[in-house]
């Protein structure tokens, strides 16, 4: 069973560059997230997806963008990377919204 | 603020020793989730309260809420060493769109 899986595990990117993070679950469920953990900082949600074909912003939305095509894949992509998009990110889903989380590993994104 | 706030940031304490963590919030909830996490991995979900609910109990953990005062209490009897982890709440705001809201954690140290 993998559950959730996230890719890549670590990335070092440069300032200005294209990056797209990808998540995918094989659990069918409806609702999808991103968050990104900052030290001190807790996680902050950046986007979610209640169903395939929509999607909504969290907290911090500005500088990133997602997709929810299919039930099972929910790529959050940083069209142009700054270094205050250094974090951990980690993807989650959840059968419904409101229900239990389900998180992947994260992506530990370095952004110089 | 719809996050869960915990306290304390963080707690050390002997292994046998029983550990409770808080969590305040400031809106009307639907549930509330505990989750865990260690170090360098995703969060693992461990407890879910509903707002009818005033205690739960899942092996050596008790969680009580107390929607009056907005709070929830984590409880970890008999601790152990592998306890040692981040703990956060999320409440679930019965406003928006059913995402959780996650706060900064408690660290929790079990000294073997």
């Amino acid at each position: 069973i993998a559950g959730i899986t996230q890719a890549p595990t670590s990335q070092i990117l440069a300032a200005g560059r294209r990056m797209t993070l990808r998540c995918t679950q094989d659990m069918r469920h409806n609702a999808m997230y991103w968050y990104r953990q900052d030290l001190g900082l807790g996680l902050r949600l950046i986007h979610y997806s209640n169903t395939a074909g929509t999607t909504g912003k969290g907290e911090v939305p500005d500088g990133y963008s997602v997709s929810r095509a299919n039930t099972d894949d929910f790529p959050l992509t940083l069209a142009s990377a700054v270094p205050s998009q250094t974090s951990v990110y980690f993807c989650a889903s959840s059968d419904r919204p409101g229900d239990i989380q389900y998180f992947g590993a994260g992506t530990r994104l370095s952004v110089l | 603020s719809q996050q869960g706030e915990e306290d304390p940031q963080a707690l050390s304490i002997q292994e046998g020793e029983n550990a409770t963590m808080n969590c305040s919030y400031k809106t009307s909830i639907n549930n509330l989730q505990w989750y865990r996490q260690n170090s360098g991995r995703g969060l693992v979900h461990l407890i879910l309260i509903r707002s009818n609910e005033r205690e739960k109990h899942s092996g050596r953990l008790r969680v009580t809420l107390d929607t009056s005062k907005k709070s929830s209490s984590l409880l970890i009897t008999a601790s152990r060493a592998a306890d040692t982890a981040s703990y956060f709440c999320a409440p679930d705001a019965r406003t928006g769109a059913n995402n959780l809201f996650f706060g900064t954690g408690t660290r929790l140290t079990v000294i073997p």
